[in-house]
């Protein structure tokens, strides 16, 4: 299975913009890039997804380089509430099915 | 919006217990999931249904029983807790299997004494 390798942790102050990075070398053509955040005691929530081409919400901005290879999630103006640790997935078709396999995460601290 | 409700939110069990954990999901999603996280680990795929009274198996199914009676149900048995096991069990679902995103409860913390 496809597989995604993030820093264990990084640290910010409130009002950075953050740079969270994400290594896919072994990334198939039709594998998603999908990140979620997870606060404790909670489950994962939603932040992103693409494919090839960059994308923006309302959270975050998603960079995905040329070849697919590695992507980054953009957090602008980071606030306390912004501390959590983020998943990057890929999204694997397998025989019809589809399952994200989730990795080890980044854990975000911020600080005031 | 919906929201997704799982129950107990902390079980102790005993070594060799049968333990049930239920997840409920009031969005009318077809497929539904469950995941265990273990400290400092990854979330691991038990099971998942895409519909109702479907089943399939995840990477880590070996322990584990599922059931899809209902829609907007899903439980996990396991069958015999080992001792000293602690983990977290996510339960998600999705409008289809093909969805892009999970919507995910807040977990059931288990510790086996």
């Amino acid at each position: 299975d496809a597989k995604t390798t993030q820093p264990d942790s990084m640290e910010s102050t409130e009002g950075e913009t953050v740079h969270l990075p994400c290594s896919h070398a072994t990334i198939s053509g039709n594998e998603y890039i999908y990140w979620y955040r997870q606060v404790p005691l909670q489950g994962p929530e939603y932040v992103t997804h693409g494919l090839q081409q960059n994308t923006t919400n309302s959270m975050a901005f998603l960079a995905i380089a040329s070849d697919r290879k590695s992507s980054t999630l953009i957090l602008p103006h980071v606030s306390l509430r912004d501390a959590a640790v983020y998943h990057c997935i890929l999204r694997v078709k397998e025989g019809g099915s589809a399952k994200l396999i989730f990795g080890e995460g980044t854990k975000l601290t911020v600080s005031s | 919006g919906g929201i997704i409700t799982q129950t107990p939110k902390f079980l102790i069990g005993q070594e060799g217990q049968k333990l049930t954990l239920k997840c409920q999901q009031n969005f009318n999603h077809d497929t539904m999931y469950w995941y265990r996280q273990d400290s400092g680990k990854g979330l691991r795929l038990i099971y998942y249904s895409i519909t109702e009274n479907d089943l399939q198996k995840g990477d880590l199914s070996e322990g584990y029983d599922a059931s899809r009676e209902k829609k907007s149900s899903f439980s996990l048995t396991v069958t015999s807790a080992q001792k000293n096991e602690m983990a977290v069990f996510l339960c998600a679902s999705s409008p289809s299997l093909g969805a892009e995103t999970l919507y995910f409860g807040s977990g059931t913390r288990l510790t086996v004494l």
